[in-house]
């Protein structure tokens, strides 16, 4: 089974800090990783989808990097605004099981103003 | 609209009955998902089905059942509801393995 373990939980930083999100699988033969955002009470929305190919993937403010041989993605915040709070899930494809993801418990971010 | 929907967004049933959740999409993607969200336990894999007809159990399946007739539709049904099933569900679509997933926006269960 593939374990997906994301630190910190929780990281409450100031407004404008450029911040970073750790994600860690226990089996590097991944098929592709994606990142998630989750508003309190509300569903997932997709961030980033990266295919395990890539070293990176970004949108505006965000980038996300995959090291596959160190089991480890990470999603970088540039910029960091208090609309960016919510918690972060990154998810996690096996290559001898493509058809589901495995989700990590994610870290809850609160930026302040 | 186009999207995935989930229905109804909140519900609440007394233990022993059958209850089913509907999940919609109108992509024509070919993969459907049910998750359920726990606190303690994060998102864990109910069924997902990769095609019309086609269904396959996930980790958590004991007490669910689920049929897709249609590519649109995927409905989850809790045989006989327990308060163990109390959670929020969530749907979730892609147009094959390569993509990644859309979620719906959940249903909240409450089993009483």
């Amino acid at each position: 089974k593939q374990e997906v373990t994301q630190i910190p939980a929780a990281l409450s930083v100031p407004e404008g800090e450029n911040l970073v999100l750790n994600c860690s699988f226990t089996d590097s033969a991944i098929y592709n990783l994606q990142w998630f955002r989750q508003d309190p009470g509300k569903g997932l929305t997709s961030l980033l989808l990266i295919q395990s190919s890539q070293r990176e993937q970004t949108s505006g403010r965000l980038n996300a990097s995959l090291d596959k041989s160190s089991g480890r993605s990470t999603l970088y915040i540039a910029a960091s605004q208090p609309g960016d709070s919510a918690t972060y899930l990154c998810a996690v494809k096996r290559v001898d099981n493509f058809n589901k993801f495995y989700f990590g418990s994610g870290t809850k971010l609160n930026v302040k103003p | 609209d186009a999207g995935i929907t989930q229905s109804p967004r909140y519900k609440i049933t007394e233990t022993g009955r059958q209850v089913t959740l509907m999940c919609h999409q109108t992509w024509s993607h070919s993969y459907m998902f049910w998750y359920r969200q726990d606190l303690g336990h994060g998102l864990r894999l109910i069924y997902y089905s990769a095609a019309a007809d086609i269904t396959d159990k996930g980790e958590v399946s004991d007490g669910y059942v689920v049929s897709r007739s249609k590519t649109e539709n995927f409905p989850l049904t809790l045989e006989s509801a327990t308060r163990s099933q109390t959670s929020v569900y969530f749907c979730a679509s892609s147009l094959t393995a390569s993509y990644g997933y859309t979620f719906g926006s959940g249903t909240r269960l409450t089993v009483v």
